[in-house]
């Protein structure tokens, strides 16, 4: 069966710090992947997706960006934290055959607070 | 540009009683809709994926409806549970992106 780990579960930065939070999934190939951002009292917002490896879309300008170095790893990074990227991030992934009509599959988050 | 609106954003209900939870979307052109259940502090957990071409869905006490010609979804839960107690999302998938709406938060009272 297929997993999705994120780490941290919990992180509290100063402004101005870099970032760097990690996905990965297990127990499947080739997984289209997303980082979501849920702000307290907002929806859920897609920040960025990725196909394949290298392969990078970004939804929203912002100071944070998104890296594939491997097949199932996801890592969304930032080189100098805002208070505003306070939030919920969440990883998905769904898989790559099929194309657009499969279900997608959520991480467990993590809970960024930038002081 | 989706937009995907959920009405109410949050409901209260005693135990037993049935609930019903609805989502409306602007764009009828999407490949299927996703049913979520998010407990506070955790993802999301996905409850119903219904493909365009379907009118419903079902997994135990869950029942979903998608009438994609109005922009429309239900959830229905019934006999609900204080277990059934958490904040429900719905998106639709569009693209090869899901668009989210706010969410409605369900408690359901012992």
């Amino acid at each position: 069966s297929q997993t999705i780990h994120q780490w941290p579960a919990t992180l509290v930065q100063p402004v101005g710090s870099p970032l760097s939070l990690e996905c990965t999934v297990e127990g499947t190939s080739n997984p289209n992947l997303y980082w979501y951002r849920q702000a307290a009292g907002r929806g859920l917002q897609l920040l960025f997706y990725s196909v394949g490896i290298g392969q990078i879309s970004s939804e929203v300008p912002q100071n944070l960006s998104a890296s594939r170095p491997q097949d199932r790893q996801f890592i969304l990074s930032s080189k100098k934290l805002l208070l505003s990227d306070s939030g919920f991030y969440l990883c998905a992934w769904n898989p790559m055959a099929g194309g657009p009509y499969n279900e997608q599959f959520f991480g467990p988050g993590t809970r960024l607070t930038v002081l | 540009k989706q937009e995907v609106t959920q009405i109410p954003a949050a409901l209260s209900v005693p135990e037993g009683e049935n609930l019903v939870l609805n989502c409306s979307f602007t764009d009828s052109a999407i490949y299927n809709l996703q049913w979520f259940r998010q407990d506070p502090g955790k993802g999301l957990t996905s409850l119903l994926l219904i493909q365009s071409s379907q009118r419903e869905q079902t997994s135990g006490r869950l029942n979903a409806s998608l009438d994609k010609s109005s922009g429309r979804s239900t959830l229905y839960i019934a006999a609900s549970q204080p277990g059934d107690s958490a904040t429900y999302l719905c998106a639709v998938k569009y693209d090869y992106k899901l668009s989210f709406g706010a969410g409605t938060t369900v408690t359901v009272r012992a």
